[in-house]
C-alpha cells in the first residue's frame, strides 16, 4: 500500500516569501493530486499531474516520477494562501477509491 | 481510534436505479465533507455538514443527489435516478473543527466507487 509523506506539518511565512510544501510516496503512481482545504473547511482541487510540471497563477506544482516525490511552490504568498495543503495519490490499478490522503501541511502566512 | 468510513466500497448499478452510500465519521468530528472524483478528472466538492445542518451544499450537481446526516452523526448520500455521468468514487472526510478553530485536520474515508451502467 502506498504511503504518502507531506513536510512540513506546520509552515509559518511572512508576506512575500517563496513557499515550498514537500510530497513524497512509497509506490508508483498515476497522478498525484494537490488539494487546498481553507479555513471554512471545505476542500478544493488545485493541481492533478501525472509528469513535470503545472502552474496556476502564484502557485506551481512538480513532480519527480524517478524519485517518487512532488513539491507544491507558492510564489510571493499573501495571508489568504493560509490554508491547509493535502497531497493525494493513485495508485496504479488500484482498489477501492485509488486515492491515498497525505496528513497536510498547514500554512500560516503573516502579513 | 476507528478512521471515516463508508459503505459500500463498490457499487454497480443500473441507470435509473437508486444508490445510497453511507460516510461514518470519526467520533466527535462534528464536520462532515462529501467529494467525488469522476474518473480521469479532478477531485470536486459537493457538500459540508456541520453536525445535521447543511453549511454548504454549492457543489451538488443537481437534484438527483440528496445528502443527509440525521442526528449528527452518519450520513448518507442518496442518488436517484442514477445516471452513467454519475459514475465514479465518493469520498467522505471528517474533521473536528472547521473555520478559524483548531483541530481541522481532515480525515478521508477510503471512498465509494460507483459505477452506473
Amino acid at each position: 500500500k502506498n504511503e504518502v509523506e507531506q513536510s512540513p506539518q506546520n509552515l509559518t511565512a511572512q508576506e512575500g516569501e517563496f513557499i515550498t510544501i514537500n510530497c513524497s510516496y512509497s509506490v508508483g503512481i498515476s497522478a498525484l493530486h494537490w488539494l487546498q482545504q481553507h479555513p471554512g473547511g471545505g476542500i478544493v482541487s488545485l493541481f492533478m499531474l501525472s509528469s513535470g510540471k503545472k502552474k496556476h497563477g502564484r502557485l506551481i506544482a512538480t513532480i519527480n516520477i524517478q524519485e517518487k516525490h512532488s513539491s507544491l511552490h507558492i510564489t510571493a504568498s499573501h495571508p489568504r494562501d493560509s490554508a491547509v495543503y493535502i497531497c493525494a495519490v493513485e495508485d496504479y490499478g488500484g482498489s477501492q477509491g485509488n486515492l491515498i490522503f497525505g496528513k497536510g501541511t498547514k500554512l500560516s502566512v503573516k502579513p | 481510534e476507528a478512521g471515516v468510513t463508508q459503505f459500500p466500497s463498490h457499487s454497480v448499478i443500473e441507470k435509473g436505479q437508486t444508490v445510497t452510500l453511507r460516510c461514518d465519521p470519526i467520533s466527535g468530528h462534528d464536520n462532515l465533507y462529501w467529494y467525488r472524483r469522476v474518473m480521469g478528472k479532478e477531485i470536486k466538492f459537493l457538500l459540508h455538514f456541520v453536525k445535521e445542518s447543511k453549511q454548504d451544499e454549492s457543489g451538488m450537481p443537481n437534484n438527483r443527489f440528496l445528502a443527509e446526516r440525521t442526528g449528527g452523526t452518519y450520513s448518507t448520500l442518496k442518488v436517484q435516478p442514477a445516471e452513467l455521468e454519475d459514475s465514479g468514487v465518493y469520498f467522505c472526510a471528517s474533521s473536528r473543527g472547521a473555520g478559524t478553530t483548531m483541530n481541522t485536520e481532515a480525515f478521508f474515508g477510503q471512498g465509494t466507487r460507483l459505477t452506473v451502467v
